[in-house]
């Protein structure tokens, strides 16, 4: 398994302001994903972070929103850009961990993100 | 485009019961099948993950079956307890690159004691 860790937990900001999130996996790993979870709903996919190159963002997301660094194979930050109370919701960070005959996802414990 | 259900959205049962939550996904195509849990205000658990090619996975109290062909997912609880209450969420990787996962809205099941 992988142990993720993500920072802040939770934070209360300012509209039109910017938090950057930050990501840490225990091993390296080739894939790592931002999802959000808005209040009352699962989890929807904003991007996949590549290591070395700009981020794949899922339709409906932008980098100029949201933009991903992934300086290495254990790090990853998200920042979500110019706020406004919408963007309150969960964020999380997940790494796919390769095994010897599956791949399996794994997930930090959330940056909970309040914008007032 | 990959939709996932689960049904059903809630669910509430005594203690000690056993029981089913259910996942259904519309493009059969997919690399992989995860249940996770999710407490309040916390990240996800994975609890069993089954490949494309297999039909179940078990893990102590928990059994997850995957029926490929009809889309479709169970996750049973045996002998349920209250520290199970949580909310379940079925997730489905489809095609074998780097796809993340598309998730169902979860299952918000209380066990009461």
């Amino acid at each position: 398994s992988a142990v993720i860790s993500q920072k802040p937990s939770r934070d209360i900001c300012q509209r039109g302001t910017s938090l950057t999130i930050q990501c840490q996996v225990d091993s390296q790993v080739t894939m790592m994903f931002w999802y959000r979870q808005q209040p009352g709903q699962s989890l929807t996919l904003i991007a996949t972070a590549n290591q070395g190159s700009e981020a794949t963002y899922e339709s409906g997301f932008v980098i100029d929103k949201f933009p991903i660094s992934r300086p290495n194979l254990t790090f990853s930050t998200l920042t979500v850009s110019n706020m406004s109370p919408e963007d309150s919701s969960i964020y999380l960070c997940s790494a796919m961990l390769q095994g010897w005959q599956n791949t399996e996802a794994f997930f930090g414990q959330g940056t909970r993100l309040t914008v007032v | 485009k990959q939709e996932v259900t689960q049904i059903p959205a809630a669910l509430s049962v005594p203690e000690g019961e056993n029981l089913v939550l259910n996942c259904s996904f519309t493009d059969s195509a997919i690399y992989n099948l995860q249940w996770f849990r999710q407490d309040p205000g916390k990240g996800l658990t994975s609890l069993l993950l089954i490949q494309s090619s297999q039909r179940e996975q078990t893990s102590g109290r928990l059994n997850a079956s995957l029926d490929k062909s009809s889309g479709r997912s169970t996750l049973y609880i045996a002998a349920s307890q209250p520290g199970d209450s949580a909310t379940y969420l079925c997730a489905v990787r489809s095609g074998g690159g780097a796809d993340g996962l598309t998730f169902g809205k979860g299952t918000h099941l209380i066990i009461q004691p």
